[in-house]
């Protein structure tokens, strides 16, 4: 059972517009979010994250939106480059316990901004 | 900075062979795993460790082991290639599992191909 959900496989938008990514996740023990981005042939590159204890986080044309009792998370990027364009993916782990750093990804999100 | 290295990057095997996949890092983190991408599946945790000597299952572990000798390798192999393990393998680390960003670095990936 999918416990971290993106369930847009692929965005297209046009430059300069914004981009909204939505993640969903089922997993209650969940307590810190991240966003990875990934280009073709490369590793997954860290983006940003947000605690459970924030609803809010930005950094610079990124910024993440966290609904606890929805269970969701999104990611604006205002405004959207062609260097942007790239797989998104969500990802969740909670930090307490004996988790161990260990992070459920959701199935990605290819995004595609065009000139 | 090497970061994250992988070798090899590509590999054809024949159903039944054994390989191994090395991880390499040069960051002295204590945790390191091994991650598997699948279309449509996004990236599923196969095993980690959290320090040299140590190594634990993930969510995917049947067909792998795993070792870690030296706190900057982690080897990942496979006794008897099956066609379903054909997969795009991602290595990554992390300073601690318990990080308070919860980043992990990942190498460029590993394309492996079993006929």
């Amino acid at each position: 059972d999918q416990q971290v959900k993106q369930n847009s496989p692929s965005l297209s938008v046009q430059e300069g517009r914004i981009s909204i990514l939505n993640c969903d996740y089922t997993n209650s023990m969940f307590d810190y979010f991240l966003w990875y981005k990934k280009y073709p042939a490369e590793g997954p590159t860290f983006l940003i994250s947000i605690s459970s204890i924030k609803d809010k986080n930005e950094d610079g044309r990124f910024t993440v939106f966290l609904n606890k009792s929805a269970k969701h998370l999104s990611l604006h990027i205002v405004p959207s480059q062609p260097g942007d364009s790239a797989v998104y993916f969500c990802a969740a782990s909670a930090l307490g316990g004996t988790s161990y750093g260990k992070l459920t990804f959701g199935q990605g999100t290819i995004l595609t901004v065009h000139p | 900075n090497a970061g994250v290295t992988q070798t090899p990057k590509f590999r054809v095997l024949k159903t039944g062979q054994s390989m191994t996949l090395l991880c390499a890092q040069d960051m002295n983190h204590e945790y390191m795993y091994w991650y598997r991408q699948d279309p449509g599946m996004g990236l599923r945790l196969i095993h980690y460790s959290v320090g040299e000597g140590t190594t634990a299952k993930g969510e995917v572990p049947d067909g792998y082991n795993v070792s870690r000798l030296k706190k900057q390798n982690f080897l990942l192999g496979l006794e008897s290639a099956a066609p379903s393990q054909t997969s795009v393998y991602f290595c990554a680390s992390s300073p601690t599992g318990l990080a308070i960003t919860g980043e992990l670095f990942f190498g460029e990936g590993s394309r492996l191909t079993v006929l």
